[in-house]
């Protein structure tokens, strides 16, 4: 079983570039959701999606957006990279959208430079 | 401003004693609490959740006890083994808050053999 799958798992950027990160599920989870991990900040949610068609903002959205045209995909584009983007991103599904785990894939580390 | 607190960035412990991670919370919403593992360079993978209508839940080495009127809950680690070592996050859902888990920044334990 794949289960969540995140690519590139490393990338560059220069500022100003732009770039979606891939993100896929084969167990027909509803919920998917995008974090990015940063020294000292935790895990702070950046958008999710409750279902296909439908996304919503977390925590921190600005410089990015996302779409669900899938159950599977949940991809993530930075518009414009900037150096505050540089950070370890996961995306997580779950099966559920209330007190159930969720399954993070291996993340990808992008440096804005 | 956290409303999830894991005080102690890092713990060390022998081998076959037991590991106590200690997480704090100060909204009073959340109702379901999960404790995830993280290595380098890999997704955080879930261990054991609680829901705060228990105090304890127990799954083979690993018991979480939920303290609600503390606002405080611990994961035990017995025994340990040096495979344990890794970050545990400790994260906060609030029923209320459409699945948004609310993480601590974690705490580093490393099993000695």
């Amino acid at each position: 079983n794949a289960g969540v799958t995140q690519t590139p798992k490393f990338q560059v950027l220069k500022t100003g570039q732009s770039m979606t990160l891939q993100c896929a599920q084969d167990m027909n989870h509803e919920y998917m959701s995008w974090y990015r991990q940063d020294p000292g900040m935790g895990l702070r949610l950046i958008h999710y999606s409750v279902g296909a068609g439908i996304t919503d903002q977390g925590e921190v959205p600005n410089g990015y957006n996302v779409s669900r045209s899938t159950t599977e995909d949940f991809p993530l584009r930075l518009l414009s990279a900037a150096p505050s983007q540089t950070s370890v991103y996961f995306c997580a599904s779950s099966r559920g959208v209330w007190n159930t785990e969720a399954f993070f894939g291996q993340g990808t580390r992008l440096t804005v430079v | 401003d956290q409303q999830v607190k894991q005080n102690s960035p890092s713990l060390s412990v022998q081998e076959g004693r037991i590991s106590i991670l200690n997480c704090d919370y100060t909204n009073s919403m959340f109702d379901y609490f999960l404790w995830y593992k993280k290595y380098p360079a890999e997704g955080p993978t879930f261990l054991i959740s609680i829901s705060s209508i228990k105090d304890k839940n127990e799954d083979g080495r690993f018991t979480v006890f939920l303290n609600k009127s503390a606002k405080h809950l611990s994961l035990h680690i017995v025994p340990s083994q040096p495979g344990d070592s890794a970050v545990y996050f400790c994260a906060a859902d609030n029923a209320g808050n459409n699945r948004k888990l609310i993480w601590g920044l974690g705490t580093s334990l490393a099993v000695n053999p």
